[in-house]
């Protein structure tokens, strides 16, 4: 079966540092990978989305970077972290039927970012 | 660009009262469009989805029915229970390629009363 894990849980970190929070998928191969951020009372906002090794596409021009060294790995980074950037953020994975996708999303249980 | 427009919560109701959620979007092509739902405490997950015009999803009692002339996609339920409380989610993937992105809206947290 599929699972799908992202770490660490909680992170606390001070304005201008670095952050890199990680996602990797077991159980699948080639599958679209995503972050979202989940922000009180906004949704969910679309960051990156990987469609294969290497691709990332961005949504919001930002402080942050995303990359996808391996076939189940998504990682999100920033060089220096902003007030900003304090939130709730969210790794998905998309399962795939053939060329199409499906739509359907497996979250992961999340991370929970406070820059002080 | 595309995106979702879903109603503002919360929304409060009494047990076994009917539920409607809307939603409208907007998107170039043809969308596929979902409801995700999160309970208090768990993740996100998958409630119902609808892949083209007139196609109803349903589950768990709840029904959304791709509206093309409209633009919308309207969460119902006919008889809601405690157990519904949830954030709902509406949402649409921007074609049924594989490099297509999937868009949320901001969510409405649904409260039924006993």
């Amino acid at each position: 079966s599929q699972t799908i894990h992202q770490w660490p849980a909680t992170l606390v970190q001070p304005v201008g540092s670095p952050l890199s929070l990680e996602c990797t998928v077991e159980g699948t191969s080639n599958p679209n990978l995503y972050w979202y951020r989940q922000a009180a009372g906004r949704g969910l906002q679309l960051l990156f989305y990987s469609v294969g090794i290497g691709q990332i596409s961005s949504e919001v021009p930002q402080n942050l970077s995303a990359s996808r060294p391996q076939d189940r790995q998504f990682i999100l980074s920033s060089k220096k972290l902003l007030l900003s950037d304090s939130g709730f953020y969210l790794c998905a994975w998309s399962r795939l039927a053939g060329l199409a996708n499906t739509g359907e999303l497996f979250f992961g249980e999340g991370s929970r970012l406070t820059v002080l | 660009g595309d995106s979702v427009t879903q109603m503002e919560g919360p929304v409060t109701l009494s047990e076994e009262a009917f539920l409607t959620i809307n939603c409208t979007y907007t998107a170039t092509g043809y969308p596929s469009l979902f409801w995700y739902v999160q309970y208090p405490g768990e993740g996100l997950q998958l409630l119902l989805k609808a892949t083209k015009a007139d196609d109803k999803g349903s589950n768990k009692g709840f029904e959304a029915t791709y509206r093309k002339e409209t633009t919308s996609f309207h969460l119902e339920k006919g008889s809601v229970q405690v157990s519904d409380s949830a954030v709902y989610f509406c949402a649409l993937s921007s074609s049924y390629s594989s490099a297509s992105k999937i868009i949320f809206g901001s969510g409405t947290r649904l409260s039924i009363r006993p």
